[in-house]
This record gives structure tokens, C-alpha cells and sequence, in this order.
């Protein structure tokens, strides 16, 4: 099975700078994706990036970037710019490739974002 | 983006009767829905995989017996929740998997809060 690990319970940024999440997983697959989500106080899960293991690019959406290290099996997500609206749980996600797996995604255990003014 | 809709979205129960939990793809056909259990400060776990027209398949240590999961429709699933104890106080949330979607994405609901007397 895959682990997600997310070693990093709280982090604290203030206000226009930027801030790096770090994630690592564990998986023999080589065909998978990966995900940020944030979940804000609503407790909404909202996508955030998302990147495709078979891609070398790595992804960005605009504020929000990702670097990810397919050898390594790290996928840390940096937010520059922060800003207050930023401050929310973020989860990283995995979910295999394989048609037989479910799709179901893998979430590690989640960072704390606190954005300072 | 497509929009999943759960109802109720909290609900408070005495000990030892049964809840029903309902996810809806509003503007979308989901040939698969997920119900995950977040407990307070916690990740998303996965309890089910819900397949339109076939039985759920339970994640290890989840019972099916008191979680029922039906999903009668590519736009309906329901978690039921019987004899609802104490402990089964959580936040439960549903995603469901776009159909067509090269990338297979998730959307997820806004999660039902369950309190149980």
C-alpha cells in the first residue's frame, strides 16, 4: 500500500512571502498522480495542483507550484505571495494510475498553514 | 467545476439509531463515489468505494454491516449510519469521479458533521 507523509504538522508564513510544504510517498508504481488539497475552516476540500508522475513539468497554478522529484518520491508544494486567504490544512494526495485500484486517493496526514500579517 | 452536493450537512442523533448520509453529483453523471471519515485534527480516511449498481467495497477495519453504502444511480450515493454510537461522532465526506475525464478527478462534497448523543 501507499504511504503519504506529511512531516511537517504546522507551518507558519507571514503575509507576501512564500512558504514550502513538504511531502513524501511511498509506492513501487510508476504510473500515479499526485495532489495538493486545502481544506480551509468550512472544511471544504478544494484541489489545489495536481501532477501527473509521467510528466518531468513540474506543475503550477498560478501562486502555487510544486516540485516534484519522482526518484526521490518527494513532492513539496511552495505558495508564494502568501496571502491570509492561504491559511487552511493542506493535504497531500496519491492515487494510482491502475484502472483496478479504485482511484481512490492516499492523503497523508495534513499541514497546518498559518498566514501572519 | 462539477459540483457534489451531500445533505444533511450536520446531523445529531441519539445512541443506537440510524442516520442516512446523502451524496450528490449535481451536474455530472459519477460512475464511482468515495466516503472518507475525518476526525477532528485528522486526515481523510477512506471507508467504501461506491460502484452505480454494484456492492460497495469496504477498506479494512470498516464494518460493513453498520456502514451501508448504497449507490442507486450515477448521481446518488447514501452512507447509512446504524446504531449510531458515540464513537462514530465524525465528519464524513464524499467524493465523487467524474466519468469521461481522461484524468479521472475527484470532487468532493462539503462533508456532513455527525454527532452522536
Amino acid at each position: 500500500a501507499q504511504t503519504v507523509t506529511q512531516s511537517q504538522p504546522e507551518m507558519s508564513v507571514q503575509e507576501a512571502e512564500t512558504v514550502t510544504l513538504s511531502c513524501t510517498y511511498d509506492t513501487s508504481e510508476s504510473d500515479y498522480y499526485l495532489f495538493w488539497y486545502k481544506q480551509p475552516p468550512s472544511r471544504q476540500m478544494i484541489l489545489v495542483i495536481r501532477q501527473e508522475a509521467y510528466k518531468q513539468q513540474n506543475a503550477t497554478e498560478n501562486r502555487f507550484s510544486v516540485n516534484f522529484q519522482k526518484a526521490a518520491k518527494s513532492f513539496s508544494l511552495k505558495i508564494s505571495d502568501s496571502q491570509l486567504g492561504d491559511a487552511a490544512m493542506y493535504f497531500c494526495a496519491y492515487r494510482s494510475a491502475r484502472s483496478n485500484s479504485g482511484y481512490a486517493l492516499n492523503f497523508g496526514k495534513g499541514t497546518s498553514l498559518l498566514v501572519t500579517p | 467545476g462539477a459540483v457534489v452536493s451531500q445533505h444533511p450537512s450536520w446531523v445529531i442523533c441519539k445512541s443506537g439509531t440510524s442516520v442516512k448520509i446523502e451524496c450528490r453529483s449535481l451536474d455530472f453523471q459519477a460512475t464511482t463515489m468515495f466516503w472518507y471519515r475525518q476526525f477532528p485534527k485528522q486526515s481523510l480516511m477512506l471507508m467504501a468505494t461506491s460502484n452505480e449498481g454494484s456492492k460497495a467495497t469496504y477498506e479494512q477495519g470498516v464494518e460493513k454491516d453498520k456502514f451501508l453504502i448504497n449507490h442507486a444511480s450515477l448521481t446518488l450515493s447514501t452512507l447509512t449510519v446504524t446504531s449510531a454510537h458515540p464513537e462514530d461522532s465524525s465528519f464524513y465526506i464524499c467524493s465523487a469521479r467524474v466519468i469521461g475525464q481522461a484524468n479521472n478527478e475527484q470532487f468532493f462534497g462539503p462533508g456532513t458533521r455527525l454527532t452522536v448523543l
